[in-house]
């Protein structure tokens, strides 16, 4: 069965780095998301997109987040300068109707 | 906006015990709803959903109702089994195109 992987599964950086984070989506789906999840707390929602272009974000997703589809199947989120609160898993998900399938995630430890 | 409140945890059963984790939601249209399993140190996995009014989910001897007229989507399972230790969450897709969580809800089930 096709499944949404994520890469790396954990990395640890420096506060104040660029890091980024990838996700291949399922083949055929169209609309991309990105969802964090703090520690012990909830999923919140951060960005979605779709046609090549970024549909809704959050109040989360401010300058330092970018989001990107450079080829035909990767999807990337990128952090242009860590702070120590953005450490939390980060979840890829793609949509096919009205079911979104999430990849394993990210753990993003910033020191 | 949109909200889900699912029942506070953690929750403790005995293995072969009956299971209620009681979720309602505020949404304007008509969301799809799901439940989600986070198992420790994984990803979030797609358990059961309904997208219309009285549509029963199921996956797993899990089951859950989606009741307009209370707003809910409670997840039951008539005998757990130690391996359903996991972080459950209910959310649900609006029309809007993402998804609303809840907090989760930890399920330990003893031997």
């Amino acid at each position: 069965e096709p499944e949404v992987t994520q890469t790396p599964s954990h990395q640890v950086t420096q506060m104040g780095q660029e890091v980024i984070l990838r996700c291949v989506p399922i083949s055929n789906h169209l609309y991309f998301y990105w969802y964090r999840q703090i520690l012990g707390q909830k999923v919140e929602f951060l960005v979605s997109f779709y046609n090549n272009e970024i549909s809704e974000k959050s109040e989360i997703f401010d300058d330092q987040f970018s989001v990107e589809r450079p080829d035909g199947s990767n999807f990337t989120l990128k952090i242009r300068s860590t702070k120590l609160e953005d450490s939390a898993m980060y979840f890829c998900a793609s949509r096919v109707g009205e079911t979104q399938y999430f990849g394993p995630g990210t753990r993003l430890l910033v020191l | 906006g949109n909200s889900v409140t699912q029942m506070e945890g953690p929750v403790t059963l005995s293995e072969e015990a009956f299971l209620t984790i009681n979720c309602t939601y505020t949404a304007t249209g008509y969301p799809s709803l799901f439940w989600y399993v986070q198992y420790p140190g994984e990803g979030l996995q797609l358990l059961l959903k309904a997208t219309k009014a009285d549509d029963k989910g199921s996956n797993k001897g899990f089951e859950a109702t989606y009741r307009k007229e209370t707003t809910s989507f409670h997840l039951e399972k008539g005998s757990v089994q130690v391996s359903d230790s996991a972080v459950y969450f209910c959310a649900l897709f609006s029309n809007a195109g993402k998804s609303t969580f809840g907090d989760g809800t930890t399920l330990t089930v003893k031997p």
